[in-house]
């Protein structure tokens, strides 16, 4: 375990399901990330929260809808997705006075969309 | 335009031979990490590179980071098939988030 923990590990789910993915971190960082990673293409800042405020949201569909309740936690509300959605979702989470170490990244969840 | 470029993309080498993979970036920065990624799970921090001239080495591998030519190298020495995995590098352009390159995926071969 890197510090940051995604659940679940791997999720199916239909087009007109809803499903969430939980990330959570006791590093006590401020900064928490989701990212995507689809085969063949450059991992992708989705949305930013520091401090649990979103700072960035990257013209992301509105099918995904983040949730940071505190600075521990991190949500990602999925509706209505597409087959194209699936990917694997990476958690981060970082600090200022943690840059010598980057960012600490969770083991992601593998969603496949059906 | 932020962009963070690595080449090779692909690397096959046989065990024992050294091998450096670039990454280079579009703009001022002086934070670049390393990260590796096994197939199918989470990214692994490497190397924090925070200056001109830093010079990192873990066992096989050494990442270096020049600011003035924006481009950071890692190197392989002597390799061995526990270090086939895809090596992405990373910038933080000041901006508090990290612009990923498209990673290098690296196979050792017997």
């Amino acid at each position: 375990e890197t510090g940051v923990t995604q659940t679940p590990r791997h999720l199916v789910m239909g087009m007109t399901n809803k499903k969430s993915l939980k990330c959570e971190q006791h590093l006590g960082h401020n900064a928490m990330y989701w990212y995507k990673q689809s085969a063949k293409k450059p991992l992708e800042l989705m949305f930013v929260y520091n401090f649990k405020e979103q700072t960035e949201n990257n013209s992301v569909p509105s099918r995904f809808s983040p949730e940071c309740p505190n600075s521990s936690h991190l949500f990602l509300h999925l509706h209505t997705l597409q087959p194209e959605d699936s990917a694997l979702y990476l958690c981060a989470s970082s600090s200022p006075t943690a840059e010598v170490v980057g960012y600490t990244f969770g083991s992601g969840t593998r969603l496949t969309v059906v | 335009e932020l962009k963070v470029e690595q080449n090779p993309l692909f690397l096959s080498m046989q065990e024992g031979k050294n091998y450096t993979i670039y990454c280079n970036y579009s703009t001022t920065s002086d934070r670049l990490y390393w990260y590796r990624q096994d197939p199918g799970k989470s990214l692994e921090s490497l190397f924090v590179l925070l200056s001109n001239g830093a010079v990192k080495q873990e066992g096989r591998l050494m990442a270096s980071l020049d600011t003035k030519a924006r481009l950071s190298t890692l190197h392989i020495t002597a390799a061995v098939h526990d270090l086939s995995a895809t090596y992405f590098c990373a910038v933080n352009f000041g901006n508090e988030k990290l612009t990923f390159g498209t990673g290098t995926r690296l196979t050792i071969i017997p």
